[in-house]
């Protein structure tokens, strides 16, 4: 069964310790994303990648990191220097230009 | 700057009517739009999309409708049924581009 798995669903942290969300997908598919969503706010790109070993910035990347190191893990580190790293985190994947596969999310609360 | 806007964030209707969605776009280069739906706690799963060079697609209950020159599209749900209640994004952007610019979303809840 396909999809993209994001874990945890919910992440909590103290402020200044970094943290790191997976995404796994077995879709096969070469591009992968990074998205934020805020209250009242659209999807944000944090990061995308469309091949192994490499990545782009999107249009909030400040304070986050990414690797893509194999074809089915994108994963992303919320590091310190975030400023307002509470928000609901969402990973997508796309093969060529078709819609993006979304998973479920995840949420982190940094307290 | 916001290229993708949604500019009612909710929208009540009753079951068995139509739901009317509206976005708007400021970048008049994009010639690839989509509309999302999304239920709490879960990912936006893909609805229906439309390129530039059409100005309507169908799929079932489901109807976008593109007018270039207003840089304005929007989504027909025709009847609107109770499942029917989620966020809807609207996303743009140009088919060259991986890159997909999302609007801020519209809240639908269908009431019995």
């Amino acid at each position: 069964d396909g999809g993209i798995t994001q874990s945890p669903k919910y992440l909590f942290r103290k402020e200044g310790q970094n943290v790191t969300l997976s995404c796994e997908q077995n879709l096969n598919h070469d591009a992968m994303y990074w998205y934020r969503q805020d209250p009242g706010q659209g999807l944000r790109l944090i990061y995308y990648s469309q091949i192994v070993n490499d990545f782009q910035k999107g249009d909030i990347a400040e304070g986050y990191s990414v690797s893509r190191e194999k074809k089915e893990s994108f994963p992303l580190t919320v590091t310190s220097a975030q400023k307002n790293p509470t928000a609901f985190y969402l990973c997508a994947s796309s093969f060529n230009n078709s819609p993006l596969h979304f998973g479920n999310g995840t949420r982190l609360t940094v307290t | 700057d916001q290229q993708v806007k949604q500019n009612s964030p909710s929208l009540s209707v009753q079951e068995g009517r139509i739901s009317i969605l509206n976005c708007d776009y400021t970048n008049s280069m994009f010639d690839y739009f989509l509309w999302y739906k999304k239920y709490p706690a879960e990912g936006p799963t893909f609805l229906i999309s439309i390129s530039s060079i059409k100005d309507k697609n169908e799929d079932g209950r489901f109807t976008v409708f593109l007018n270039k020159s207003a840089k304005h599209l929007s989504l027909h749900i025709v009847p609107s049924q109770p499942g029917d209640s989620a966020v809807y994004f609207c996303a743009a952007r140009v088919s060259s581009d991986y890159k997909l610019s999302f609007g801020a979303g519209t809240t639908v809840t269908v009431r019995a």
